[in-house]
């Protein structure tokens, strides 16, 4: 039973260029978070999706940043025309139903602008 | 919109001393959740607390759920090195229920 699994583990990104994030739920779970870390910060929500939809986008900035859950493969964070504010740990988890029990988180991506 | 609010947000203690964090939401919450995050790692779900005035025990942890369903700790008795991490408490909220984390408690274990 494998985990959440992310990839890739360590970005690095030109400022301008385009970062995509890669999360596989869960098998048999169809419910994926995104949330963001800063060094030395708390965990915050950016986005919430379900196979095909997504539920709620509130945390997610409204320019340059998108999110996809597709019928078939990965969800994709995508930031496009990165800059160095975000560099930052980005954490998936998922659950099976959204039912409100803990999280299993991913092991990240660490994405670094240069 | 709600605030999970953690303190202290550092703590230092000699191994086998005592060490608690505390967690407060600006509303009531239906449950609340901790986890643990190792230096480079990611979080890991400790336990989940529900009812008003719940406490649960994991060994040498033990988590508390206050009366009003409005705060939370967590007491570690007895440090040991493998407890260093932050340690992150949770609640739901927004619109959609979505899970709120505080900004955590650094514990540093000195051995």
């Amino acid at each position: 039973n494998a985990g959440v699994m992310q990839n890739p583990r360590h970005l690095v990104r030109r400022r301008g260029q385009e970062a995509r994030l890669r999360c596989s739920p869960m098998k048999g779970h169809s419910h994926v978070y995104w949330y963001r870390q800063l060094p030395e910060e708390g965990l915050k929500f950016m986005v919430y999706l379900q196979k095909e939809n997504i539920i709620d986008e509130s945390g997610m900035p409204k320019e340059r940043f998108s999110a996809e859950f597709p019928k078939e493969g990965p969800s994709i964070l995508r930031i496009q025309q990165v800059v160095r504010g975000d560099s930052a740990a980005y954490f998936c988890a998922s659950s099976s139903t959204g039912e409100r029990n803990g999280y299993t988180f991913g092991s990240g991506t660490r994405l670094t602008v240069v | 919109g709600q605030q999970v609010m953690q303190i202290p947000q550092y703590q230092h203690v000699q191994e086998g001393e005592d060490f608690t964090t505390y967690c407060n939401s600006s509303t009531t919450l239906s449950n609340i959740q901790w986890y643990k995050q190792r230096p480079g790692g990611h979080p890991v779900f400790l336990i989940q607390l529900v009812k008003s005035g719940e406490v649960k025990k994991q060994k040498r942890l033990t988590f508390q759920f206050g009366e009003a369903k409005k705060n939370s700790s967590l007491h570690i008795t007895a440090t040991q090195t493998t407890d260093v991490g932050t340690y992150f408490c949770a609640g739901y909220g927004g619109s959609q229920g979505n899970l709120i984390f505080g900004k955590g408690t650094k514990l540093s274990v000195k051995p």
